[in-house]
Parts: C-alpha cells; sequence; structure tokens
C-alpha cells in the first residue's frame, strides 16, 4: 500500500539465527503495529508503538521485540528464530488507536 | 470471548448485491463497528466503521440495528475483485484498545 513498505518480502532463515523485518511509513502517523498471521488463528498482534521509543507488547509478544528510533520506521526482531514463528508478517499504521489502519503487504518468513 | 460472530463463509453472484452480517450482541455504547477485508495473501484494507448510524462510502454501506446488536456490510454491485476474507470488528472509542481480527467471513464472488 502507499507510504508503508515491508522488508524483506521472502525470507528464509534457520531456527536460532536472529532475524529482523523492518516496516517503513511516510504518512507520519503516530501509531504502528506489528502483526503476524497464521493459518485458523487469523491475525494478532505482535507488539505496537503510540510513538518514538514509546512500544507495549501485543497478545504474542513473546520471543519478538521491538525498537522505533525514528517515526518512520518500527523494527521487529526475532532474536532466535523457531519454527513456530514461520508466518506471514504484517505491519500497520494509523492515526489513533481507532482510526483506519493502513496495512502494508507483509512479509513471509518461514523458519528451517 | 469473541465480541462478534461472522458465518464462516457466502456466496454471491456477480453483479448483485453481497450482504455480509455480523452479531455483536454484546456491544456497548462506546464501541464502533469496523469492517475491514483481505484478498488473498494482502494486507487487511480498512472499508467502512459506524457507531450507530448507517455509514456510506465509496467502497460499501454499513447498516447497523437500532440496538446495535448487529450489523450488515453491504457491497452494492459485487465483483470478482471483491472475492476475500471480511472481517468484522468491535472496538472501543476509548482507551489504547487496538484491533483484534476474528476468522471474519469468506465471500466468494460467482461469475
Amino acid at each position: 500500500d502507499a507510504g508503508i513498505t515491508q522488508s524483506p518480502r521472502h525470507k528464509v532463515t534457520e531456527t536460532g539465527t536472529p532475524v529482523t523485518l523492518r516496516c517503513h511509513q511516510t504518512e507520519n502517523h503516530r501509531y504502528m503495529y506489528w502483526y503476524r498471521q497464521d493459518p485458523g488463528h487469523g491475525l494478532r498482534l505482535i507488539h505496537y508503538s503510540y510513538g518514538v521509543k514509546d512500544t507495549d507488547k501485543g497478545e504474542v509478544s513473546d520471543g519478538y521485540s521491538v525498537s522505533r528510533s525514528k517515526t518512520e520506521d518500527f523494527l521487529l526482531t526475532l532474536e532466535s528464530a523457531t519454527s513456530s514463528q514461520t508466518s506471514v508478517y504484517f505491519c500497520a499504521i494509523s492515526e489513533g488507536y481507532r482510526v483506519g489502519y493502513t496495512f502494508g503487504s507483509g512479509t513471509r518468513l518461514t523458519v528451517v | 470471548d469473541a465480541k462478534t460472530t461472522q458465518p464462516p463463509s457466502m456466496d454471491c453472484a456477480e453483479g448483485r448485491a453481497a450482504n455480509l452480517p455480523c452479531n455483536h450482541s454484546t456491544i456497548s455504547g462506546n464501541e464502533y463497528v469496523y469492517w475491514y477485508r483481505q484478498i488473498h495473501s494482502q494486507g487487511p484494507q480498512y472499508i467502512i466503521h459506524g457507531l450507530k448510524n448507517n455509514e456510506t462510502n465509496e467502497m460499501a454501506s454499513l447498516i447497523i440495528t437500532e440496538d446495535r446488536k448487529s450489523s450488515t456490510l453491504i457491497l452494492p454491485h459485487a465483483t470478482l475483485r471483491d472475492t476475500a476474507v471480511y472481517y468484522c470488528i468491535v472496538i472501543s472509542n476509548f482507551g489504547n484498545e487496538k484491533l483484534t481480527f476474528g476468522t471474519g467471513t469468506r465471500l466468494t464472488i460467482i461469475p
């Protein structure tokens, strides 16, 4: 979607290695979110940010950390990837918690 | 506990109106109804939202019952590109509640 990009789009990594996914926005929105999507579970919130250096956990945050050092970038890190973290990861941005979210195109991560 | 209930799947003929129901019988006065859709492998897309009045935009119409316990998303002239999973989400307009997605309704438009 215009204004939000995720990188990489696809990644295969080995168990135990660190992985960082990047979400970049050009909309200057305050709020950014990381979701994961797995068959049978729908989208689940991992972490979110409500401003630079302000982040908080979502419902499935174990094994993930995030950082937001500037408004436009929100990084999701898997410190030591596991096979259970194989998933499609979506980033989203919004101007407020209840304003329509704009989602990125997703990153398909495979941990082997 | 899920705040909304949607049928798992629906079919609709191309060119006809697609009416997607959602039950939210425990909705409270400060909660909005949001609709998103997800076309195969893409990120979810915001469609529309409302509090108690019916709403319309270029994509769809949202009809909320007077008691607010259910709503219907209407795609007036469905096309094949409307084939997607549609999510009905109830969210408060106070505090820091985030969007929580259920399993939605898989809408298939039939040529």
